[in-house]
């Protein structure tokens, strides 16, 4: 089984600053990692995923986001962001099986972003 | 047009009265999902279906029902709806053929109000 844990319930930032939205997970087997993002009133759709290779993960809208086996951790960054980032940020962590079909969320992330 | 939907968008009922809830998909996946989205916790799963006959229970079944009435149609019922059912649920979909990505794509979801 895994889980997720989402450090930061809401993050404020002002426009044009750099962001990290914090994301760990517990495992006892290999990972795939994911961030969606959920804009007001609309479904969730996914930003980024490291299934294998380079740590560093490059995503839609200038996120990315390093896989740290090491550390369980799995945060989310963009160097400057927009008031269009405003939204919540969900990571999610399924098992690398054949069969593995779960994704297990954390709770979320409001970013809020201010002019 | 969307590719995954859901209806209806909005919904509110009563205590003790049964509901469904639609998802189509044309994305030609097969496996279908159903969450529900509570504020500070996250999406939690309900019920997954990895083809017409294949249904399982997620994390939180209890209350809810299924029905795969073909590969693009899932419905979650709710026998007998209660207020601490008053959510958002998605319906989402993947490919289990899709080995590289692992991606679940999201309905716009649908906000569960029970009185």
């Amino acid at each position: 089984a895994q889980s997720v844990t989402q450090l930061d319930s809401q993050v404020p930032v002002f426009e044009e600053a750099p962001v990290e939205l914090r994301c760990n997970y517990s495992s006892s087997v290999s990972v795939y990692l994911f961030w969606y993002v959920q804009y007001p009133n609309q479904g969730l759709q996914l930003l980024l995923k490291y299934l294998s290779g380079s740590t560093l993960v490059k995503g839609i809208n200038g996120f990315e986001a390093e896989f740290n086996k090491s550390q369980t951790s799995f945060h989310l960054r963009k160097p400057s962001v927009h008031i269009s980032d405003t939204a919540e940020y969900f990571c999610a962590v399924s098992g690398t099986g054949a069969g593995s079909y779960q994704l297990t969320f954390g709770k979320g992330t409001k970013l809020s972003v201010i002019p | 047009d969307a590719d995954v939907t859901q209806t209806p968008r909005n919904r509110i009922t009563k205590t003790g009265k049964r509901i469904m809830l639609e998802c189509s998909q044309t994305k030609g996946h097969d496996r279908m999902y159903w969450y529900r989205q509570d504020p500070g916790l996250g999406l939690r799963l309900i019920y997954y279906s990895f083809d017409v006959k294949d249904i399982n229970k997620g994390e939180i079944s209890d209350g809810y029902s299924v029905s795969r009435q073909a590969q693009a149609k899932f419905s979650l019922s709710l026998e007998s709806a209660i207020p601490n059912q008053t959510a958002l649920y998605f319906c989402a979909t993947s490919d289990s053929r899709d080995r590289a990505s692992y991606e679940q794509y999201f309905g716009p979801g649908t906000r569960l109000t029970v009185t």
